[in-house]
């Protein structure tokens, strides 16, 4: 069956580390993954987009890597901020006319400790 | 600019009653979705509209819900007769034109969200 996952339990890191988030997916090709935030009773708000045939993608203090092969997507923040703490969500692009139905994961909430 | 704008932010309903979730889209997008967010969960397409067309609702339940975006005036998203299982955050995104990926990719805009409650 077609899963996408991300951890489900919070990750807590120090104030300056860099976070690391996961998206695992199976059983499908994604022809993009997109990364969003989201903070408490708000929408998600677009952050960064990587195409397959991109190992990877950086903005400012955010870096994404996408592997095809494993079926994984990382999600890096460097140097962390307290205002860094929301929930993070990975989301698949399909192939072709359906590619506007974007299929997310659970997120992953980040708390950064000042 | 103003963004993608949802009201209300916040929906009681008693069980049996009607619920309708309005949206406007960010201003030059006629591209609306709407998805679903349950607690815990991701979020679930549940419909795309331009305007006055559904394009797909394929990830909309077949009964009791409904949803349109007239030539003028919002999106609506309507629930009759809503049942707790209703209960949710439905999140409306808009975007300028749709992309057929892999030559590209749709990014979404979001609004805030209407949380629905079903007593």
């Amino acid at each position: 069956s077609q899963k996408i996952e991300q951890n489900s339990e919070a990750l807590n890191i120090q104030e300056g580390k860099t976070a690391t988030l996961t998206c695992n997916y199976t059983n499908y090709s994604p022809a993009y993954l997109q990364w969003y935030r989201q903070d408490p009773g708000r929408g998600p708000v677009f952050l960064l987009l990587i195409r397959e045939n991109e190992k990877e993608k950086r903005k400012e203090r955010l870096k994404v890597t996408f592997d095809t092969t494993l079926k994984q997507s990382l999600f890096h923040i460097t140097a962390s901020q307290p205002a860094d703490s929301a929930t993070y969500l990975c989301a698949l692009v399909p192939r072709g006319d359906s590619s506007y139905k974007l299929i997310f994961g659970s997120g992953t909430r980040l708390l950064v400790r000042p | 600019n103003a963004g993608v704008m949802q009201n209300p932010r916040h929906l009681v309903r008693r069980r049996g009653q009607e619920a309708r979730l309005r949206c406007s889209p960010m201003k030059g997008h006629s591209h609306v979705y709407w998805y679903r967010q349950l607690p815990e969960e991701g979020l679930k397409f549940m419909v795309y509209l331009q305007k006055e067309n559904i394009i797909d609702e394929s990830g909309m339940p077949k009964e009791r819900f409904s949803a349109e975006f007239p030539k003028e005036g919002p999106s609506i998203l309507r629930i009759q007769q809503v049942v707790r299982g209703d209960s949710a955050a439905y999140f409306c995104a808009s975007s300028y034109q749709t992309f057929r990926a892999p030559s590209g990719a749709n990014v979404l805009t979001f609004g805030a969200g209407s949380r629905l409650t079903v007593l």
